[in-house]
C-alpha cells in the first residue's frame, strides 16, 4: 500500500519557472491538500480539495493552482516561480467525511528556486 | 483567524526525565492532532483528540484536551533517545478539514 506519493522528491528551478508537484494517493482518500513547510512556522495550508472537481484556497495561495480530476490525484502548479516560494512541500490526504480522520502525508517535495 | 502556538519551541532534556508540550488555540475547534517529524522526513500522526477531556497513550507518550482552556498538552514520560524528534500540533475546524499547524516543538533527549 503505497499512501501518499509526491514526484519529485528535490526540484530546482530558476525565477520565473513554472512546473507541477504531483500528488497522489490510493486510499479512496476524499479529502486532499498541500501545505508548504518553511522553518520556524509550521505548516500552512495553500490549497485543498474535498471531492474531484472541488478545490478551495488555503492560508497562502498566492502563486499556485490546483486542479482535482480525479480521486487519486491532486497537482500543484506553481505559475512563475519565486524565491520566496523555496520551501519544503507536503501533500496529505484523509478520509475527510470522520472527523477523527488524521492527515496522512507523504514524503515531501524540496524545492529551491534560484 | 485560527491561531496555533505551542510551547516550548525548543526542549532539551535528560533521559529519564519527564516534560509537557503545551499547545493553545485561538478559538473553538472540531479537533486536535499530534504529528511527530524526524529529520528530513514526513509527518507521522500520533493522536487525535476530539472532545473535552479526551486523553490517549501511547507508549511514553501522553495527549490530553481541554477545550474550555483550548489547550493541549503532550505529556513525555521517562524520555528516551528515540523520540528525539519535532511535535507538532494541529487544529482542524469545520466539516472540510481546513486543518492549522503550530509552529513545532524541537525535542532533544540527551542519553
Amino acid at each position: 500500500n503505497a499512501g501518499v506519493t509526491q514526484t519529485p522528491k528535490f526540484q530546482v528551478l530558476k525565477t520565473g519557472q513554472s512546473m507541477t508537484l504531483q500528488c497522489a494517493q490510493d486510499m479512496n482518500h476524499e479529502y486532499m491538500s498541500w501545505y508548504r513547510q518553511d522553518p520556524g512556522m509550521g505548516l500552512r495550508l495553500i490549497h485543498y480539495s474535498v471531492g474531484a472537481g472541488i478545490t478551495d484556497q488555503g492560508e497562502v495561495p498566492n502563486g499556485y493552482n490546483v486542479s482535482r480530476s480525479t480521486t487519486e490525484d491532486f497537482p500543484l502548479r506553481l505559475l512563475s516561480a519565486a524565491p520566496s516560494q523555496t520551501s519544503v512541500y507536503f501533500c496529505a490526504s484523509s478520509l475527510g467525511a470522520g472527523v477523527d480522520s488524521p492527515l496522512h502525508f507523504g514524503n515531501g517535495t524540496r524545492l529551491t528556486v534560484t | 483567524e485560527l491561531k496555533v502556538e505551542q510551547n516550548p519551541l525548543f526542549l532539551s532534556m535528560q533521559e529519564g526525565k519527564n516534560y509537557t508540550i503545551y499547545c493553545n488555540y485561538s478559538t473553538t475547534s472540531d479537533r486536535l492532532y499530534w504529528y511527530r517529524q524526524d529529520p528530513g522526513k514526513s509527518l507521522e500522526s500520533l493522536f487525535v483528540l476530539l472532545s473535552n477531556g479526551a486523553v490517549k497513550q501511547e507508549g511514553r507518550l501522553m495527549a490530553s484536551l481541554d477545550t474550555k482552556a483550548r489547550l493541549s498538552t503532550l505529556h513525555i514520560t521517562a524520555a528516551v533517545h528515540d523520540l528525539s524528534a519535532t511535535y507538532f500540533c494541529a487544529v482542524g475546524r469545520g466539516g472540510y478539514q481546513k486543518v492549522t499547524f503550530g509552529t513545532g516543538t524541537k525535542l532533544q533527549v540527551i542519553p
